[in-house]
This record gives C-alpha cells, sequence and structure tokens, in this order.
C-alpha cells in the first residue's frame, strides 16, 4: 500500500529535549515536505526537500533541522523543543517534477507537545 | 492581509443541501489551485485542483476568478460523509514548495 509514515504519532516532551520525528514514504517519490499545523493558521511549510541531499527552508524553519539522506525517509529533528513547537506535524511526499506540481500525500500526522 | 483567506465557518447545513464556500487570494502572480478536504485529526486530501474554465467531479464543483482572485467550491446534494474542514490552496510559483495554504472552512452536515 502507498503510503507516508510518521512516527511518533504522539508525543509529550520537556523543553529542550532533543527529538526527531521520523517520516518514510514508499511511493518513490522525490519531493518530501514537513508542514505544521495550528489552530485558525494554514499549513506552514518548515522545510521542504527536492531530492537526495537536498533540502531547503520553508517559511517556518526555525528551531528545526531535516536531513535526506536517502530517497524514502525525510526525518524532523527538533534539537531543544520549546513550547511554541507544540503543534500538529505533517508530512507530505510528492512525485515532484522539478518545475511542476503534483498531488501531495500526507502522513497520518505527529502531535507534539511540548511542556 | 493573510495571502489565503477562508471563512472558518462552521457551515451547518442539512442533508441533502448545495452548500459554497469561497477562498479568497492576494497574490495575482497565483499559478494554480487546489481543494483539500481534511477530516477530524486526519490528514488532508487532495479533493480537486481547480481549472481556469471551472471543473466538475461528481457532486463537486470548483470555479476560478482571477479577476477578484477567489476560487469556490460548490457541494451539490450533500452527504452526511461530506463533513470535513476543506482547505484552500494556492501555489504562486510552478513547484509544490510555494503552495500557500488557507486554514480552511469547517463544514458539517445534519441530517
Amino acid at each position: 500500500e502507498a503510503q507516508v509514515t510518521q512516527n511518533p504519532r504522539y508525543l509529550i516532551t520537556v523543553t529542550g529535549k532533543k527529538l526527531t520525528v521520523t517520516c518514510s514514504q514508499n511511493m518513490n517519490h522525490e519531493y518530501m515536505s514537513w508542514y505544521r499545523q495550528d489552530p485558525g493558521l494554514g499549513l506552514r511549510q518548515i522545510y521542504y526537500s527536492m531530492n537526495v541531499e537536498v533540502t531547503d527552508k520553508g517559511d517556518v524553519p526555525e528551531g528545526y533541522k531535516v536531513s535526506r539522506k536517502e530517497k524514502r525517509n525525510f526525518p524532523l529533528i527538533l534539537e531543544s523543543p520549546s513550547p511554541n513547537q507544540t503543534s500538529l506535524y505533517f508530512c507530505a511526499s510528492c512525485v515532484g517534477r522539478v518545475g511542476g506540481f503534483g498531488e501531495l500525500f500526507f502522513g497520518e500526522g505527529s502531535r507534539l507537545t511540548v511542556l | 492581509r493573510k495571502e489565503v483567506e477562508q471563512d472558518p465557518g462552521p457551515f451547518n447545513v442539512p442533508e441533502g443541501a448545495t452548500v459554497a464556500f469561497n477562498c479568497t487570494y492576494s497574490n495575482s502572480a497565483s499559478q494554480s489551485f487546489f481543494w483539500y478536504r481534511q477530516d477530524c485529526r486526519k490528514e488532508p486530501k487532495l479533493l480537486m485542483s481547480v481549472y481556469s474554465s471551472g471543473n466538475e467531479d461528481g457532486r463537486f464543483t470548483a470555479q476560478l476568478n482571477r479577476a477578484s482572485q477567489y476560487i469556490s467550491l460548490l457541494i451539490r446534494d450533500s452527504k452526511l460523509s461530506d463533513s470535513a474542514t476543506y482547505l484552500c490552496v494556492v501555489n504562486i510559483g510552478d513547484s509544490n514548495y510555494q503552495l500557500i495554504w488557507g486554514a480552511g472552512t469547517k463544514l458539517i452536515i445534519k441530517p
């Protein structure tokens, strides 16, 4: 089954404790992206990757890191989480033709609470 | 002013009724437009793209008005299963990383 898998789905942590949210897709998609969703706001892009070893900042990259060592994986790293990073996080992937647009496929989301 | 604005609702609509909602965008250079559907506590899923000439997919019709900078979504003969939040998405460039998302319109279909 074609899917984007995120883990963990739910996490409560404390300020400053490093955490990683994993994302994996099995569709051989080139493009992957991380979003956060907060009440009253649209999805905001954190980082995206057009291909292996290529990553770029989105609209709200502060406090986050990513890596793309393999095509299928795109982990999101919070080195020192703070309460303002409490949010619902989505990973998404797409065929990602350069210069084109395709349907985004989302993971089920990871709800993160930072105390 | 937000780049993409939607009425947050909720729109409470009886089953079988027709409902329409709009989404306005501020960037006149926007190139492509989409509606995504998001069920409660779930991930967004593509509902339909919006083409310049308007397009229809079953009970759903999407329209684009470039002059007034808005897109619309019309749902006919609404079903209970249509209850969801509808997200408007605007692409201000020609690649995926230039998507701007609206905050969504919540639709509740009542029996």
